[in-house]
Parts: C-alpha cells; sequence; structure tokens
C-alpha cells in the first residue's frame, strides 16, 4: 500500500530562520511527488511537481527537492505569510507507464512563522 | 475567475438527511477528482471522472456515496442517510489529461448534526 508520512508535524518558525519539512514516501513505482499549501478552510494550492531523483524546482522563498525515498521542501528566510499547512502527496505509476489518477497525500505540516 | 468552483460552499443537515454538492472543472479538462477531508488530515481520495466515465472509487467509499459526472462537465456528489462520520471538508480537483497536476476547488464543508 501506497504511504506519505510528513514530519514534523508542526514547526514554529521566527521570521527569517530558515528550516526544511520532510516527506518519507513507500510506493511501488513513483510517477510524481506534489506539494501543496493550504490556508485555514481553502482548497490546496498547487506549488511543484518532482518526477525524477535529484530534481529540484524554487519558488520565491521556497525549494523543492526528491530523493528516491523523501521529499524536503526548503523554506529560505520565512515571513508570516507563508504560515500554512503544507502537503505532500504522490502518484503511482501504472505498469504500462501510465499513472494511477489519484493523489495520495500525507498528514501535512502545520507551519507558523513568527514576526 | 476560471478555477475550479464548488457549491454549496458549506452545508449543515441532520442525521439520515440526503445532501449533494456540485463541482464545476476549470474549462477543458477532462478529469474530474473528488476528495474527503478531516480536520489535521490530507485529503483523501474518493473517486475521478475522465469525461463522463468513473475510472477509480476508493474502496473506503460507502454505497451511500455516488458521484455523476453525465455530461463531462461539471460533477455531483451525493450521499444518501448521510451520518455524523461524514462530517468533513470535500474537495474537488480537476487537471489534464496527460498534465497531472491537479487543481483544487475551495472546498463544501459539511456538518451533520
Amino acid at each position: 500500500e501506497d504511504q506519505v508520512t510528513q514530519s514534523p508535524e508542526a514547526l514554529r518558525l521566527q521570521e527569517g530562520e530558515s528550516s526544511s519539512l520532510n516527506c518519507s514516501y513507500t510506493v511501488s513505482g513513483l510517477r510524481g511527488l506534489f506539494w501543496y499549501r493550504q490556508d485555514p478552510g481553502k482548497g490546496p494550492e498547487f506549488l511543484f511537481t518532482l518526477y525524477s531523483a535529484g530534481e529540484e524546482k524554487e519558488k520565491e522563498r521556497l525549494k523543492a527537492t526528491l530523493t528516491k525515498k523523501e521529499s524536503f521542501l526548503h523554506i529560505t528566510a520565512p515571513k508570516p505569510e507563508d504560515s500554512a499547512t503544507y502537503l505532500c502527496a504522490v502518484q503511482v505509476r501504472r505498469a504500462g507507464g501510465t499513472s494511477y489518477g489519484k493523489l495520495t497525500f500525507g498528514q501535512g505540516t502545520i507551519l507558523t512563522v513568527h514576526p | 475567475d476560471t478555477g475550479v468552483s464548488q457549491n454549496p460552499r458549506h452545508k449543515i443537515t441532520k442525521r439520515g438527511q440526503n445532501v449533494t454538492f456540485r463541482c464545476d472543472p476549470i474549462s477543458e479538462h477532462n478529469r474530474l477528482y473528488w476528495y474527503r477531508q478531516t480536520l489535521g488530515q490530507g485529503p483523501e481520495f474518493l473517486t475521478y471522472f475522465q469525461n463522463e466515465a468513473q475510472l477509480e472509487k476508493s474502496r473506503l467509499l460507502s454505497d451511500r456515496f455516488s458521484a455523476e459526472r453525465p455530461k463531462g462537465s461539471f460533477s455531483t456528489l451525493e450521499i444518501q442517510r448521510t451520518e455524523q462520520g461524514d462530517s468533513a471538508m470535500y474537495l474537488c480537483a480537476s487537471s489534464l489529461r496527460g498534465a497531472e497536476t491537479q487543481y483544487f476547488g475551495p472546498g463544501t464543508r459539511l456538518l451533520v448534526l
């Protein structure tokens, strides 16, 4: 069974204090790993997709990396507006090379950035 | 706004009543997904459509839940004989086939009393 585990469950940072969020996964064949941001009471907002080990993507203060077993979301010099729940999800590759449609999510990391 | 839209945004119902939610995907997205999210958890897959065809349904999905996408555009999710355990946020997402990024709507928050 596909599994996704995120750590820590909650992270409190001071403004400007850089850190990383972890997403560990166990899947039969990874088609893609997705990072989303979710604000309270809203739907998840897409951030990144990573497809293969060694791949990196950046957006403003966020950088996502991928290995064969885990992904990291690095936050550099965070601001209070970066406070949100960050969700990691995997999509599995089917034997023929196409993907199953569904995403399997971790439980999320709640990030709070204090001014 | 050309994003995914969901209606209603909030629904309060009594146990045993039926409820129906609507999702309008991003225009021209042919895949549509339903997820359920409870407090402190990530979204959990329920079902998905490619055009009108329902291609996968979660084994965890009770037979009280049914989803349709009759013309390959909007979709409805119906819950019959609601139970308190059905209280959750119901999320809809859409994607283009071959470009698998799923874009989520704002969700419908259901409270069953």
